[in-house]
């Protein structure tokens, strides 16, 4: 069956430091892969889209980078912000292309 | 800036009531979606229509639930004989095209509870 697995534990880090969450998948082959940033009681908001043929993706603080040979996506925040604490999901369309599956997501704390 | 809008924000039904729950896509989007978000879980598929026609749907979406675009702005999810487990936050989402090329816009959602 099809998986998106996304670390389950919550990311602790200080402001200032980078922030790497991780998402592997399993029995997708992805065209694209999307990341969004959901907030407590919130619907989740589009962050960045990654395809198959690029292997890095930045917007401002945020980098993505797609290997579809290990089938995991890293993304990270530079110089993390308290702002920045919420939960980041990772996005895989199914396959018909009409709808996107979502990780759990994982919870990032960033302290001052 | 455009929103996709939801109502109610928060609904309380009994067991076996019908419900349905109110969406407004970005007008110009092409593409609307149904999703749930149990409490403590992921966001989870349930239905995608284009075209008038749902073109995907998951395990999730069966006989009791049904979507409806009845004019040109509205998109509605009723749900027909809820039950507990039906307890949920509900969002709605609209994109301008096929995700390949861009992103779901999400409502801030319906929260669902049945008791």
């Amino acid at each position: 069956s099809q998986k998106i697995e996304q670390n389950s534990e919550a990311l602790n880090i200080q402001e200032g430091k980078t922030a790497t969450l991780t998402c592997n998948y399993t029995n997708y082959s992805p065209a694209y892969l999307q990341w969004y940033r959901q907030d407590p009681g919130r619907g989740p908001v589009f962050l960045l889209l990654i395809r198959e043929n690029e292997k890095e993706k930045r917007k401002e603080r945020l980098k993505v980078t797609f290997d579809t040979t290990l089938k995991q996506s890293l993304f990270h925040i530079t110089a993390s912000q308290p702002a920045d604490s919420a939960t980041y999901l990772c996005a895989l369309a199914v396959n018909s292309g009409y709808a996107l599956n979502f990780g759990k997501g994982t919870s990032l704390l960033v302290t001052p | 800036e455009p929103e996709v809008t939801q109502t109610p924000s928060h609904q309380v039904t009994q067991m076996g009531q019908e419900v349905i729950l109110r969406c407004v896509p970005i007008s110009n989007h092409l593409y609307f979606y149904w999703y749930r978000q149990i409490l403590g879980q992921k966001v989870e598929f349930l239905v995608s229509f284009y075209n008038n026609e749902i073109s995907e749907k998951s395990e999730i979406f069966d006989d009791q639930f049904s979507v409806e675009r009845p004019d040109g702005s509205n998109f509605t999810l009723k749900i027909r004989s809820t039950k507990l487990e039906d307890s949920a936050m509900y969002f709605c989402a609209s994109s301008p095209a096929g995700l390949d090329t861009g992103e779901l816009f999400f409502g801030e959602g319906s929260r669902l509870t049945v008791l």
